[in-house]
């Protein structure tokens, strides 16, 4: 069974940078397109990213657009964003899902906190 | 970017009755490129429908969607205790994908 689980989350200041990473399993992560997903507390989804199998194809929302950096290691089978720059408004669960446009596999996502 | 509004933002049923959400798009979703989602308390969303009509895994048939274009509407058929949740549309037409605000569907 497909299996996700992020991880790096936690509490950083306005201007400061952090990497989350999302473990995979249970499916073929080099064939697969990856996507990031947020939700800032309280509020609805936002779609963040998503990148091609070999990492290639990359699209960005326009609110984080020059400041997060999606990657993955298919060696590894992790997948990763690299937030730099970070906001008060990126504060959110960000939720890492198998594929990029149907999207039935969800983490159980991991929490960003940007705060001074 | 194409904007999707859903409305009504909160819809009070009870259980037996049939619910109705709408999904309407600022411009053309290619393909009917449209999902929807359920999203309970603490829990991560769930696929219900993607393409606009087809059911996911593991979703009861009372879930039904529909559209084309820039309209687009999911059914329940008779609502149980469980689908009361909060209700988002996405599309994946263009990039960037985007979400509707939700709806809220309470007792």
């Amino acid at each position: 069974q497909v299996q996700l689980v992020e991880s790096g989350g936690g509490l950083v200041k306005p201007g400061g940078s952090l990497r989350l990473s999302c473990a995979a399993s249970g499916f073929t992560f080099s064939d697969s397109y990856m996507t990031w997903i947020r939700q800032a507390p309280g509020k609805g989804l936002e779609w963040v990213s998503y990148i091609g199998g070999d990492g290639r194809d990359t699209h960005y929302a326009d609110s984080v657009k020059g400041r997060f950096t999606i990657s993955r290691d298919n060696a590894r089978n992790s997948l990763y964003l690299q937030m730099d720059s970070l906001r008060v408004e990126d504060t959110a669960i960000y939720y890492c899902l198998r594929g990029h446009m149907i999207l039935p596999n969800w983490g159980q996502g991991t929490l960003v906190t940007v705060s001074s | 970017e194409i904007v999707l509004t859903q409305s009504p933002g909160t819809l009070s049923l009870s259980p037996g009755e049939r619910a109705t959400l709408s999904c309407r798009a600022s411009q053309s979703v290619s393909n009917s490129y449209l999902a929807w989602f359920q999203q309970k308390p603490g829990q991560a969303p769930r696929l219900l429908i993607y393409d606009a009509s087809s059911r996911a895994t593991g979703i009861p048939d009372r879930f039904s969607g529909s559209g084309s274009g820039t309209d687009f509407t999911l059914t329940v058929s008779r609502l149980e205790a469980e689908d009361f949740a909060v209700y988002y549309c996405q599309q994946y037409g263009s990039s960037p994908y985007t979400f509707g605000q939700g709806t809220k569907l309470e007792v």
